[in-house]
Protein backbone atom coordinates (compact mmCIF):
# COMPACT_ATOMS: atom_id res chain seq x y z
CA UNK A 1 0.00 0.00 0.00
CA UNK A 2 1.34 3.68 -0.78
CA UNK A 3 2.09 5.98 2.41
CA UNK A 4 3.32 8.43 3.62
CA UNK A 5 4.68 7.94 7.51
CA UNK A 6 5.67 10.03 9.82
CA UNK A 7 6.92 9.93 13.60
CA UNK A 8 6.04 10.50 16.18
CA UNK A 9 2.31 11.51 15.48
CA UNK A 10 2.40 13.52 18.80
CA UNK A 11 5.44 15.38 20.52
CA UNK A 12 5.31 17.47 23.78
CA UNK A 13 8.73 19.31 24.40
CA UNK A 14 10.79 21.34 25.99
CA UNK A 15 12.24 24.90 24.42
CA UNK A 16 15.78 24.01 23.82
CA UNK A 17 15.65 20.23 23.46
CA UNK A 18 16.50 19.39 20.23
CA UNK A 19 14.78 16.97 18.38
CA UNK A 20 13.43 15.57 14.82
CA UNK A 21 10.36 14.08 13.26
CA UNK A 22 10.81 11.95 10.14
CA UNK A 23 8.83 11.07 7.11
CA UNK A 24 8.96 8.59 4.97
CA UNK A 25 7.30 7.05 1.75
CA UNK A 26 7.39 3.93 -0.07
CA UNK A 27 5.82 4.99 -3.68
CA UNK A 28 9.52 5.88 -5.10
CA UNK A 29 9.16 9.90 -5.29
CA UNK A 30 11.52 12.51 -5.88
CA UNK A 31 9.94 15.40 -4.13
CA UNK A 32 9.27 15.34 -0.80
CA UNK A 33 8.27 18.70 1.26
CA UNK A 34 7.23 19.65 4.79
CA UNK A 35 4.58 21.55 5.59
CA UNK A 36 2.88 23.50 8.54
CA UNK A 37 -0.51 24.32 9.62
CA UNK A 38 -1.60 26.74 12.09
CA UNK A 39 -4.97 28.12 12.65
CA UNK A 40 -5.73 31.20 10.51
CA UNK A 41 -2.52 30.93 8.50
CA UNK A 42 -3.66 27.66 7.12
CA UNK A 43 -0.35 25.69 5.55
CA UNK A 44 2.86 27.15 4.79
CA UNK A 45 5.83 25.08 3.23
CA UNK A 46 8.75 24.65 5.65
CA UNK A 47 11.42 22.91 3.29
CA UNK A 48 11.20 20.79 0.09
CA UNK A 49 13.92 18.32 -2.17
CA UNK A 50 13.22 17.78 -5.35
CA UNK A 51 15.68 14.99 -5.50
CA UNK A 52 18.18 12.85 -2.90
CA UNK A 53 20.88 15.66 -1.42
CA UNK A 54 18.87 18.70 -2.61
CA UNK A 55 16.97 20.71 -0.58
CA UNK A 56 15.85 24.19 -0.37
CA UNK A 57 13.97 26.87 1.25
CA UNK A 58 10.13 27.16 1.02
CA UNK A 59 8.46 30.23 2.85
CA UNK A 60 9.31 29.66 6.78
CA UNK A 61 12.19 27.89 6.78
CA UNK A 62 13.85 29.36 9.87
CA UNK A 63 14.27 27.41 12.96
CA UNK A 64 14.04 23.77 10.72
CA UNK A 65 16.72 21.85 9.06
CA UNK A 66 16.46 18.73 6.93
CA UNK A 67 18.57 16.33 5.28
CA UNK A 68 17.38 14.07 2.26
CA UNK A 69 20.44 11.24 2.47
CA UNK A 70 18.01 8.86 0.79
CA UNK A 71 14.54 9.29 -1.61
CA UNK A 72 12.77 7.60 0.97
CA UNK A 73 13.31 9.71 3.77
CA UNK A 74 13.66 13.20 4.44
CA UNK A 75 13.65 14.39 8.49
CA UNK A 76 12.85 17.57 9.84
CA UNK A 77 15.10 18.72 12.34
CA UNK A 78 14.66 21.51 15.00
CA UNK A 79 17.75 21.86 16.56
CA UNK A 80 16.30 24.33 19.72
CA UNK A 81 12.95 24.14 19.25
CA UNK A 82 10.95 27.22 20.90
CA UNK A 83 6.72 27.97 21.14
CA UNK A 84 6.30 29.31 18.17
CA UNK A 85 6.98 26.71 16.49
CA UNK A 86 3.97 24.43 18.54
CA UNK A 87 2.17 23.31 14.99
CA UNK A 88 0.48 20.88 13.33
CA UNK A 89 3.43 19.43 10.80
CA UNK A 90 2.44 17.51 7.15
CA UNK A 91 5.19 15.71 5.26
CA UNK A 92 4.28 15.66 1.43
CA UNK A 93 5.27 13.50 -1.74
CA UNK A 94 4.95 13.85 -4.84
CA UNK A 95 6.15 11.62 -8.39
CA UNK A 96 7.32 15.39 -9.52
CA UNK A 97 7.20 18.59 -8.44
CA UNK A 98 4.09 20.11 -9.72
CA UNK A 99 2.11 17.00 -9.65
CA UNK A 100 -0.26 16.02 -6.86
CA UNK A 101 0.95 15.68 -3.48
CA UNK A 102 0.20 13.03 -0.85
CA UNK A 103 0.44 14.15 2.70
CA UNK A 104 1.37 12.07 5.48
CA UNK A 105 -0.78 11.75 8.32
CA UNK A 106 0.88 14.50 10.46
CA UNK A 107 2.74 15.22 13.48
CA UNK A 108 1.39 17.38 16.24
CA UNK A 109 4.01 18.91 18.27
CA UNK A 110 4.09 21.55 21.78
CA UNK A 111 6.86 23.26 22.20
CA UNK A 112 6.67 24.42 26.04
CA UNK B 1 -0.41 30.99 -9.85
CA UNK B 2 -4.07 32.55 -10.04
CA UNK B 3 -5.96 33.13 -6.78
CA UNK B 4 -9.07 31.07 -6.30
CA UNK B 5 -12.36 31.98 -4.60
CA UNK B 6 -14.49 29.55 -2.10
CA UNK B 7 -17.42 29.93 -0.11
CA UNK B 8 -17.11 29.47 3.57
CA UNK B 9 -18.93 26.28 4.38
CA UNK B 10 -21.89 24.29 2.31
CA UNK B 11 -23.90 21.95 3.85
CA UNK B 12 -25.59 18.81 2.13
CA UNK B 13 -27.83 15.91 3.07
CA UNK B 14 -26.10 12.66 3.21
CA UNK B 15 -26.62 10.40 -0.06
CA UNK B 16 -27.24 13.76 -2.17
CA UNK B 17 -24.62 14.95 -4.49
CA UNK B 18 -22.20 17.64 -3.00
CA UNK B 19 -21.42 20.17 -5.32
CA UNK B 20 -18.46 22.71 -4.63
CA UNK B 21 -18.14 25.87 -6.69
CA UNK B 22 -14.59 27.53 -6.99
CA UNK B 23 -14.01 30.80 -9.14
CA UNK B 24 -10.51 31.65 -10.60
CA UNK B 25 -11.50 34.57 -13.26
CA UNK B 26 -7.69 35.17 -13.28
CA UNK B 27 -6.60 31.53 -14.34
CA UNK B 28 -4.01 31.68 -16.87
CA UNK B 29 -4.26 29.10 -20.16
CA UNK B 30 -1.71 26.55 -18.72
CA UNK B 31 -2.80 26.38 -15.29
CA UNK B 32 -4.81 23.41 -13.87
CA UNK B 33 -7.16 23.40 -11.12
CA UNK B 34 -6.63 21.18 -8.66
CA UNK B 35 -8.80 19.47 -5.42
CA UNK B 36 -7.94 18.62 -1.98
CA UNK B 37 -9.48 18.08 0.76
CA UNK B 38 -8.65 18.11 4.43
CA UNK B 39 -10.43 15.82 6.92
CA UNK B 40 -10.26 17.02 10.87
CA UNK B 41 -6.66 17.69 11.23
CA UNK B 42 -5.68 14.70 8.91
CA UNK B 43 -2.93 15.27 6.04
CA UNK B 44 -4.47 16.72 2.89
CA UNK B 45 -6.23 14.34 0.73
CA UNK B 46 -5.63 14.79 -3.40
CA UNK B 47 -8.77 14.48 -5.01
CA UNK B 48 -9.00 15.42 -9.01
CA UNK B 49 -7.46 18.15 -11.14
CA UNK B 50 -7.92 19.02 -14.58
CA UNK B 51 -6.84 21.75 -17.16
CA UNK B 52 -9.89 22.22 -19.75
CA UNK B 53 -11.90 19.28 -19.81
CA UNK B 54 -14.43 17.65 -17.34
CA UNK B 55 -12.94 15.25 -15.61
CA UNK B 56 -14.17 12.16 -13.27
CA UNK B 57 -12.05 9.38 -11.42
CA UNK B 58 -13.81 7.22 -8.14
CA UNK B 59 -13.61 9.79 -5.56
CA UNK B 60 -15.22 13.00 -7.54
CA UNK B 61 -15.93 14.60 -10.83
CA UNK B 62 -14.64 18.25 -11.98
CA UNK B 63 -16.66 20.09 -13.98
CA UNK B 64 -14.49 23.02 -15.67
CA UNK B 65 -16.95 26.06 -17.19
CA UNK B 66 -16.10 26.90 -20.85
CA UNK B 67 -14.17 30.02 -20.19
CA UNK B 68 -12.40 28.39 -17.15
CA UNK B 69 -13.16 30.97 -14.86
CA UNK B 70 -14.74 28.84 -12.40
CA UNK B 71 -15.14 25.26 -11.78
CA UNK B 72 -17.15 22.48 -9.62
CA UNK B 73 -16.35 19.70 -7.84
CA UNK B 74 -19.36 17.38 -7.73
CA UNK B 75 -19.34 13.94 -4.86
CA UNK B 76 -21.79 12.12 -6.19
CA UNK B 77 -23.37 10.56 -3.16
CA UNK B 78 -22.11 12.38 -0.45
CA UNK B 79 -21.40 10.00 2.77
CA UNK B 80 -20.86 11.73 6.63
CA UNK B 81 -16.94 10.61 5.72
CA UNK B 82 -17.10 13.88 3.27
CA UNK B 83 -17.40 15.78 5.84
CA UNK B 84 -14.01 18.24 5.34
CA UNK B 85 -12.49 21.32 4.26
CA UNK B 86 -12.05 21.07 0.15
CA UNK B 87 -9.49 23.50 -0.95
CA UNK B 88 -9.70 24.63 -4.80
CA UNK B 89 -5.89 25.45 -5.84
CA UNK B 90 -4.60 26.46 -9.64
CA UNK B 91 -1.32 25.87 -9.97
CA UNK B 92 0.53 26.13 -13.70
CA UNK B 93 3.87 23.26 -14.24
CA UNK B 94 7.01 23.72 -13.10
CA UNK B 95 8.32 24.61 -16.40
CA UNK B 96 5.75 27.43 -17.49
CA UNK B 97 6.45 29.32 -14.57
CA UNK B 98 4.43 27.68 -12.08
CA UNK B 99 5.28 27.70 -8.38
CA UNK B 100 6.39 23.48 -7.14
CA UNK B 101 4.58 24.27 -3.61
CA UNK B 102 0.67 24.08 -3.03
CA UNK B 103 -0.92 27.15 -1.92
CA UNK B 104 -3.79 26.76 -0.17
CA UNK B 105 -6.41 29.02 0.59
CA UNK B 106 -9.35 28.60 3.70
CA UNK B 107 -11.39 27.10 1.59
CA UNK B 108 -15.05 25.50 1.82
CA UNK B 109 -16.07 23.83 5.06
CA UNK B 110 -18.33 20.99 3.73
CA UNK B 111 -20.92 19.77 6.82
CA UNK B 112 -22.73 16.32 5.26
CA UNK B 113 -25.46 16.06 7.88
CA UNK B 114 -27.80 12.28 8.50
Amino acid sequence: EAQVTQNPRYLITVTGKKLTVTCSQNMNHEYMSWYRQDPGLGLRQIYYSMNVEVTDKGDVPEGYKVSRKEKRNFPLILESPSPNQTSLYFCATSRERAGEQYFGPGTRLTVT
Amino acid sequence: DAKTTQPTSMDCAEGRAANLPCNHSTISGNEYVYWYRQIHSQGPQYIIHGLKNNETNEMASLIITEDRKSSTLILPHATLRDTAVYYCIVRAPLTQGGSEKLVFGKGTKLTVNP
